[in-house]
């Protein structure tokens, strides 16, 4: 059971243009959304985060909004440069009161910026 | 800096060998997670930590075992290895579980 999908495996963007990466998710409960961005033969590193409580959240290039009643996050990043050249997860998880908060990724996005 | 190290950074293994990846981190997070990631999936969550002496299940944990004696450590234990751990392995750590995961480079492990 995929409580975290990303539907495009890849994607490709020109130097400069908008890339915009998808991630949809099932679980209504979920409280904090997380994107990480994944160079090879390295492990991922946070990119940016969005409570639920929120429905934007932009931190210079990168901007993530949420839209809770289609269960649906994207990722913008404006304007796109060759070292965006990633793949990128998305993540979420409930927050609960215990301090067990397990994220739950999706399967990734591959985005090539071209030149 | 060193953050989240692992080790090795790979490894062939023999079907029904056993062995240890290492993780270590510097930054005194409490919490650490190990994870699995396969082609084209996502990160899969192995066992994670909440602090020396205590761990717990994830999503995966079959065919693994892990210890936590000190903040620092967090090795991961394959047993009997089998073909279906070849697979990269991603250590992480957070202050918080509410907060974001610093991850290792990972251990890219091959099981023959």
């Amino acid at each position: 059971d995929q409580q975290v999908k990303q539907n495009s495996p890849s994607l490709s963007v020109q130097e400069g243009r908008i890339s915009i990466l998808n991630c949809d998710y099932t679980n209504s409960m979920f409280d904090y959304f997380l994107w990480y961005k994944k160079y090879p033969a390295e492990g991922p590193t946070f990119l940016i985060s969005i409570s639920s409580i929120k429905d934007k959240n932009e931190d210079g290039r990168f901007t993530v909004f949420l839209n809770k009643s289609a269960k649906h996050l994207s990722l913008h990043i404006v304007p796109s440069q060759p070292g965006d050249s990633a793949v990128y997860f998305c993540a979420a998880f409930l927050i609960s009161n215990f301090g067990n908060e397990k994220l739950t990724f999706g399967t990734g996005t591959r985005l090539t910026i071209i030149p | 800096n060193a953050g989240v190290t692992q080790t090795p950074k790979f490894r062939i293994l023999k079907i029904g060998q056993s062995m240890t990846l290492q993780c270590t981190q510097d930054m005194n997070h409490n919490y650490m997670y190990w994870y699995r990631q396969d082609p084209g999936m996502g990160l899969k969550l192995i066992y994670y930590s909440v602090g020396a002496g205590i761990t717990d299940k994830g999503e995966v944990p079959n065919g693994y075992n892990v210890s936590r004696s000190t903040t620092e450590d967090f090795p991961l234990r394959l047993e009997l290895a089998a073909p279906s751990q070849t697979s990269v392995y991603f250590c992480a750590s957070s202050l918080r579980t509410n907060q974001p995961q610093h991850f290792g480079d990972g251990t890219r492990l091959s099981i023959l």
